[in-house]
């Protein structure tokens, strides 16, 4: 079975900093998303990572994926308010675009 | 706005009834995904449909069940609700086959079982 692992779970950080959140997978796979979700709200597409090496970056975000390591990061710069979320990785083992099996979700916080 | 509409975008409804939840996916994706968000389980994949067709089965339970009609909207239905049944459920909708493209999502219903 699938397991998608993400770390932290939770991620307090004062505007203007950097840091990472960690997106770990138990299975093969190339396909990796990414995506946000404002407290209460739908979920917003962000990245879509399809290769090992694929760097994909928006704004003060910047996902890659490794999959030989079976890991995909998403960085964030220069932290804003705005920012302030909880981030999914989702990960695709099927033949193409079915079904997603998420991670746990990393709330994040930027504190002014 | 993701084009994907959920109706009602909130329920409640007590222990033992049946609920009928309802998405609209965006114009011209042929493949509906329905998910359960709770705090305890996460986001869960539960169904997928593919022009009419179940394509992939998750964590449903048999108190569960889905369609997809001709016109491409699906309903997800909830019998014998149970407390812990009590979750966001949301809708999303693809070009099936195209991984290059996410999956986009409603806004959700929000089921309450008091």
């Amino acid at each position: 079975e699938l397991k998608v692992e993400q770390n932290p779970l939770f991620l307090s950080m004062q505007e203007g900093k950097n840091y990472t959140i960690y997106c770990n997978y138990s299975t093969t796979s190339d396909r990796l998303y990414w995506y946000r979700q404002d407290p209460g709200k739908s979920l917003e597409s962000l990245f879509v990572l399809l290769s090992n090496g694929a760097v994909k970056q928006e704004g003060r975000l910047m996902a890659s994926l490794d999959t030989k390591a079976r890991l995909s990061t998403l960085h964030i710069t220069a932290a804003v308010h705005d920012l302030s979320a909880t981030y999914f990785c989702a990960v695709d083992t099927s033949f193409g675009n079915e079904k997603l099996t998420f991670g746990t979700g990393t709330r994040l916080t930027i504190i002014p | 706005d993701s084009g994907v509409t959920q109706t009602p975008k909130h329920l409640i409804t007590a222990t033992g009834q049946r609920v009928t939840l309802r998405c609209s996916p965006r114009s011209g994706d042929l493949s509906v995904y329905w998910y359960q968000q709770s705090l305890d389980q996460g986001l869960q994949f539960l169904i997928q449909y593919y022009n009419g067709e179940e394509r992939a089965k998750g964590n449903i339970l048999e108190r569960f069940s889905a369609q997809q009609f001709p016109d491409l909207h699906s309903e997800l239905n909830l019998s014998s609700l149970e407390l812990g049944d009590s979750a966001l459920y949301f809708c999303a909708s693809s070009e099936q086959g195209k991984k290059s493209q996410p999956q986009h999502f409603g806004d959700g219903t929000r089921l309450s079982i008091l």
